[in-house]
C-alpha cells in the first residue's frame, strides 16, 4: 500500500499572506507527482505534474518544488487571495502502476 | 480541452435500490476511466479501472458484483451501485487519462446518500 501524506490537513490564512503545504510520498519507484486544486462541486483542476528531482514549477502565484530522493513536494501560494480557497490534493504515480494514489488533501481558506 | 462530465452530481436513493452514475468524455476519447470513492476526511480511493470494451479491474476489497462498471464506448463509462445500503453512501468521482501517463482529468463527482 502506497502512503501519501499531506500536511496540514487545513489552513486558514488572511488575504495577502503567503502559505505553503507539504506532500510526502514513497521515495522509491517514483514516476510523477501531481498537484490538483479542488473547489467544492467542481472537478479537480490539474496544477502541476512534476517528474524530475529538484524540479520547480510555477503558475501565477502558485509554485511547487519536488524532492524525489527524500520523497516530498511543497506547494507555495504567494499573496493568497480568497479565490485560492480550495482543497489542494497531491497524487503520486508509481513507476510500476498507471493509477494515482492520493493524499487526503489540504483545505485552504483565505479570508478577505 | 479534456473535459469529463459526470452525472448526477448528487442522488438520494432508498436502501435496496440501484443507482447509476455516468461519466462522459466530451472532447476526447477515454480508453481508460478510473472510479474513485471518498469517505469523509479520507483520501480518494481507487475502486476500479475500466478499459473500453473489456472488463473492469477492481481494487482489492471492492465487490465487483455490487459496483458494476460498464465502459462500452470511448466516451462513456458508468458505475452502477446495486442493492445500495447506507454504508455505500459516499462521494464517487471518475477520472480519465487523456494524454500519456501524465494527463488525468476528473468529473465533478457524485454525492450518493442511501436512506
Amino acid at each position: 500500500i502506497l502512503n501519501v501524506e499531506q500536511s496540514p490537513q487545513s489552513l486558514h490564512v488572511q488575504e495577502g499572506d503567503s502559505t505553503n503545504f507539504t506532500c510526502s510520498f514513497p521515495s522509491s519507484n517514483f514516476y510523477a507527482l501531481h498537484w490538483y486544486r479542488w473547489e467544492t462541486a467542481k472537478s479537480p483542476e490539474a496544477l502541476f505534474v512534476m517528474t524530475l528531482n529538484g524540479d520547480e514549477k510555477k503558475k501565477g502565484r502558485i509554485s511547487a518544488t519536488l524532492n524525489t530522493k527524500e520523497g516530498y513536494s511543497y506547494l507555495y501560494i504567494k499573496g493568497s487571495q480568497p479565490e485560492d480557497s480550495a482543497t489542494y490534493l497531491c497524487a503520486f504515480l508509481n513507476s510500476g502502476y498507471s493509477t494515482l494514489t492520493f493524499g487526503k488533501g489540504t483545505m485552504l481558506l483565505v479570508s478577505p | 480541452g479534456a473535459v469529463v462530465s459526470q452525472h448526477p452530481s448528487w442522488v438520494i436513493c432508498k436502501s435496496g435500490t440501484s443507482v447509476k452514475i455516468e461519466c462522459r468524455s466530451l472532447d476526447f476519447q477515454a480508453t481508460t476511466m478510473f472510479w474513485y470513492r471518498q469517505f469523509p476526511k479520507q483520501s480518494l480511493m481507487l475502486m476500479a479501472t475500466s478499459n473500453e470494451g473489456s472488463k473492469a479491474t477492481y481494487e482489492q476489497g471492492v465487490e465487483k458484483d455490487k459496483f458494476l462498471i460498464n465502459h462500452a464506448s470511448l466516451t462513456l463509462s458508468t458505475l452502477t451501485v446495486t442493492s445500495a445500503h447506507p454504508e455505500d453512501s459516499s462521494f464517487y468521482i471518475c477520472s480519465a487519462r487523456w494524454t500519456g501517463r501524465y494527463g488525468y482529468t476528473f468529473g465533478s463527482g457524485t454525492r450518493l446518500t442511501v436512506v
